[in-house]
């Protein structure tokens, strides 16, 4: 079974600019969360799709958002980037009928704003 | 505002040692507390713990909760170089469907 896979890896953009990420979740999983880590905040939630919905949502300014496709692919979008901006992204994926609460992550997306 | 405290945030010990590794938490709604081990990238999942009192183990990990003292410890015991990583204590809010981390323990095993 595949695991949580993030697209592109790794990213440079300058400030001002856009940037949208995508996570493909494990198969079956309609749950996909969003968190941004940076050695000074730690990981923090950004927000949680399900079946195409936003659930939930962090404290993050209106730049960062995200969608959720039919097939449970997410993506997230920050626009007019910022230098604060320059973290690890990191998509997971849930199985609701599991219920254990376990979250599968991916690599991560690492994104540099310059 | 709900948070989680790690402690410490770095430790160096020698292979071979036994380690002990702190959560404290604060939340309104408690409904679960998971351990992740992160090395390079992806956090991989270790435990999730939602009644008191009740040790959970895997190998040479083990973890605890008490909900009264609104804390749980992650041990590792006979620690290898394979053990460093950084350790991540997070919880999940009754209702809610987000997880909210810890700043981590970055643990390093020398050989």
């Amino acid at each position: 079974k595949a695991g949580v896979t993030q697209t592109p890896r790794y990213l440079i953009k300058t400030r001002g600019q856009q940037v949208t990420l995508s996570c493909s979740p494990i198969s079956g999983h309609r749950s996909v969360s969003w968190y941004q880590q940076t050695p000074g905040q730690g990981l923090q939630f950004l927000f949680e799709y399900f079946s195409e919905t936003q659930r939930n949502k962090g404290n993050f300014p209106g730049r960062f958002s995200g969608r959720q496709f039919s097939n449970s692919r997410s993506e997230m979008n920050v626009s007019t980037l910022e230098l604060g901006d320059s973290a690890l992204y990191l998509c997971a994926s849930r199985s609701e009928a599991a219920n254990t609460g376990e979250l599968f992550f991916g690599e991560g997306s690492r994104l540099t704003v310059l | 505002e709900d948070k989680v405290v790690q402690s410490p945030l770095s430790l160096v010990v020698h292979e071979g040692d036994t380690v002990t590794l702190n959560c404290s938490y604060e939340v309104t709604n408690f409904r679960s507390l998971l351990w992740y081990k992160q090395e390079k990238k992806a956090p991989t999942f270790l435990f999730m713990l939602t009644s008191s009192g009740i040790e959970k183990k895997s190998g040479r990990l083990s973890s605890i909760l008490d909900k009264k003292e609104l804390f749980s410890i992650l041990n590792i015991t006979a620690t290898q170089t394979g053990d460093s990583a950084v350790y991540l204590c997070a919880f999940i809010v009754q209702g809610a469907q987000k997880l909210v981390f810890g700043q981590g323990t970055r643990l390093t095993i020398n050989p």
